[in-house]
């Protein structure tokens, strides 16, 4: 069984619906992280989670929001989807060995979403 | 300019050939380098992490040069496997001594028969 799985792999929706994309993990880190990718560019960070009473913006969190409703459990909801958060979704966990994010990151096999 | 550059490619190499790729970094204070790949939009999966005196694991070598702020990973003996996306990523260092990770866009690498 994957150590990060997240629900759904693939979804469709129209603009202005609420979405939630859910990840669980089985590694048992308390670092939980939830990031997009977009064609021709790196991954970028939304959001981050060192533990199940800390959550923190990353890069793009706006139109997004979180909840870490264990330390196996982080979901990310898009209040309202519009076009542009089209895009794969990975949501990653780590260990936290190190200080920040220098502890390997371990991905879940990603959720492929499109706002029509 | 972009925190972390690689060239997309894709490289183009014969089976059994070297290849090497760079990434530039632009802030001095970034702290610590990893490559990941990623086949073909599935999960990245580290590689291997970069270390200072540079390290090798098997068939791949990772080199780090602070003074130029460019991290390099070369494959020697490239399999058909190696036929992925190879992303440079690199911790910055923050204020908040929390940081930041900065994923690279990728370098695509193809391995032909």
């Amino acid at each position: 069984d994957a150590d990060v799985t997240q629900t759904p792999r693939n979804r469709i929706t129209k603009t202005g619906k609420r979405i939630m994309l859910e990840c669980s993990q089985t590694k048992g880190h308390d670092r939980m992280y939830w990031y997009r990718q977009d064609p021709g560019l790196g991954l970028r960070l939304i959001y981050y989670s060192f533990d199940v009473k800390d959550i923190n913006k990353g890069e793009i969190s706006d139109g997004y929001s979180v909840s870490r409703q264990a330390q196996a459990k982080f979901s990310l909801s898009l209040e309202s989807a519009i076009p542009n958060q089209t895009a794969l979704y990975f949501c990653a966990t780590s260990d936290s060995l190190g200080q920040g994010f220098t502890d390997t990151q371990y991905f879940g096999p990603g959720t492929r979403l499109t706002v029509l | 300019r972009k925190e972390v550059e690689q060239d997309p490619g894709p490289f183009n190499v014969p089976e059994g050939a070297t290849v090497a790729f760079n990434c530039t970094y632009s802030n001095s204070a970034s702290q610590s380098f990893f490559w990941y790949r990623q086949d073909c939009r599935k999960e990245p999966k580290l590689l291997m992490s970069v270390y200072s005196s540079g390290n090798e694991d098997g068939r791949f070598t990772a080199q780090l040069n602070r003074a130029s702020q460019y991290i390099s990973l070369l494959i020697r003996d490239s399999k058909l496997s190696d036929s992925v996306t190879y992303l440079c990523v690199v911790n910055l260092r923050g204020s908040s001594n929390t940081g930041k990770l900065i994923f690279g866009q990728g370098t695509t690498l193809q391995v032909k028969p």
